[in-house]
């Protein structure tokens, strides 16, 4: 069974900090493009970022370009995502996310696993 | 950027009945277009991919119909856990989500 465990969460004065982990099982981590999606409170869904199987390539939507960085290590079977400068707008549920295909490149795609979602909140 | 959006926002329907709910691609994304079911505290589940195909374990009565810019979910008689908020997703390009449709009890 694929399981996604979201980490790292915490309340975040603006311009701080912080590293969220997602911790993957019950699928060959090392094979699959991994992506971020967030959710602010109420609001609908927002595509954050993706890396590739072996970590040598990412995307980040414009929101969060320069100062968010994703990362992975596939020999702990956990996807990372670094956040910097962090503002209120980006106060939100972050979801660890797979896709169906098994590919080195990263490509548009949807979602077949969700995490249960870790909270950042950054407040005003 | 591709804007998604759903309509209605959201959509009163009585148990047993049909749920139609709408998405529209500002531009074409021929059939790469999924769904996702949402309930409260819970993370949203893949429903349909590539416009029609229903994803593993997903009921008969959820389908899904369209292409290019105007994508249609049916769910043929809504049942107690259906009640949820629903979610387009296209990825054609860069994934883009709809802002959502509230299905609700009537």
């Amino acid at each position: 069974e694929v399981q996604l465990v979201e980490s790292g969460g915490n309340l975040v004065q603006p311009g701080g900090s912080l590293r969220l982990s997602c911790s993957a099982s019950g699928f060959t981590f090392s094979n699959y493009a991994m992506h971020w999606v967030r959710q602010a409170p109420g609001k609908g869904l927002e595509y954050v970022s993706a890396i590739n199987s072996n970590g040598g390539s990412t995307y980040y939507a414009d929101s969060v370009k320069g100062r968010f960085t994703i990362s992975r290590d596939n020999s702990k079977n956990t996807l990372y995502l670094q956040m910097s400068d962090l503002r209120p707008e980006d106060t939100a549920v972050f979801y660890c996310v797979k896709e169906p295909g098994s590919s080195n490149t990263i490509v548009p795609y949807y979602f077949d696993h969700w995490g249960q979602g870790t909270l950042v909140t950054v407040p005003s | 950027e591709m804007v998604m959006t759903q309509s209605p926002a959201t959509l009163s329907v009585s148990p047993g009945e049909r749920a139609t709910l709408s998405c529209r691609a500002s531009q074409s994304v021929a059939s790469n277009l999924a769904w996702y079911q949402q309930t409260p505290g819970q993370a949203p589940r893949l429903l349909i991919y590539g416009a029609s195909t229903r994803a593993t374990g997903i009921p008969a009565r959820f389908s899904g119909s369209g292409s290019g810019t105007e994508f249609t979910l049916t769910v043929s008689s809504l049942q107690s856990e259906d009640f949820a908020v629903y979610y387009c997703q296209q990825y054609n390009t860069w994934p883009s989500f709809g802002q959502g449709t509230k299905v609700e009890i009537k």
